[in-house]
């Protein structure tokens, strides 16, 4: 299995101000995904982080709000833009170490004032 | 796309007991399907899965059955024990070229000794 670590892993923010969340994982994966999880919610997908190329995000959440970088098969992130309270949340990264399981990151608890 | 029901949203049993969660899954080409356990103010971790060549399969106290014709999967947890209380949730992707997963809405479970 692939082990995810995650930087940061809590922040709290300023309405207005960014932040970008760090994931890197400990072997070369193929894919790997942001979610977003509000408390005592189920995982949201918010997009899938390709390397080489754009990231493809779900419905609802767009590039200018959560741009996201995949400069190679173990590394990830995932900014924040233009922060407002509603995006205080828990944000996780996942990966695979092959097949189709997925494994996570600690997440990174997200508080904006 | 996908659509990932899952029941029921709480379920509370005596240490021993067994418990049963269920998921059905809208869209018939997702052919792997897995579990995870979530405690409190940890990350998802994946405990168990299936792919749609297989009816059922076992982990010691933790199984999964698929039926493919009914689009529902389960998890069976035996002889529960206190520490197995966490939120668990399915999911349904393809299996192919690591595709996206798409979670359930989660289910607590407490057992109480």
């Amino acid at each position: 299995s692939a082990v995810i670590s995650q930087k940061p892993s809590r922040d709290i923010c300023q309405r207005g101000t960014s932040l970008t969340i760090q994931c890197q994982v400990d072997s070369q994966v193929t894919m790997m995904f942001w979610y977003r999880q509000q408390p005592g919610q189920s995982l949201t997908l918010i997009a899938t982080a390709n390397q080489g190329s754009e990231a493809t995000y779900e419905s609802g959440f767009v590039i200018d709000k959560f741009p996201i970088s995949r400069p190679n098969l173990t590394f990830s992130t995932l900014t924040v833009s233009n922060m407002s309270p509603e995006d205080s949340s828990i944000y996780l990264c996942s990966g695979g170490g092959g097949s189709s399981e997925q494994y996570f990151g600690p997440g990174t608890r997200l508080t904006v004032t | 796309g996908e659509n990932v029901e899952q029941h029921p949203s709480t379920l509370s049993v005596q240490e021993g007991d067994s418990a049963v969660i269920k998921c059905t899954y809208s869209d018939s080409a997702s052919n792997y399907f897995p579990w995870y356990k979530q405690e409190l103010g940890k990350r998802p971790q994946l405990i168990i899965d299936i792919r749609s060549n297989v009816g059922e399969k076992k982990d010691q106290r933790i199984a999964v059955t698929l039926n493919k014709t009914a689009k529902h999967f389960s998890l069976h947890i035996t002889e529960t024990q206190p520490e197995d209380s966490a939120v668990y949730f399915c999911a349904a992707s393809m299996d192919t070229g690591f595709q996206k997963l798409v979670f359930g809405t989660g289910t607590r479970l407490l057992v109480s000794p």
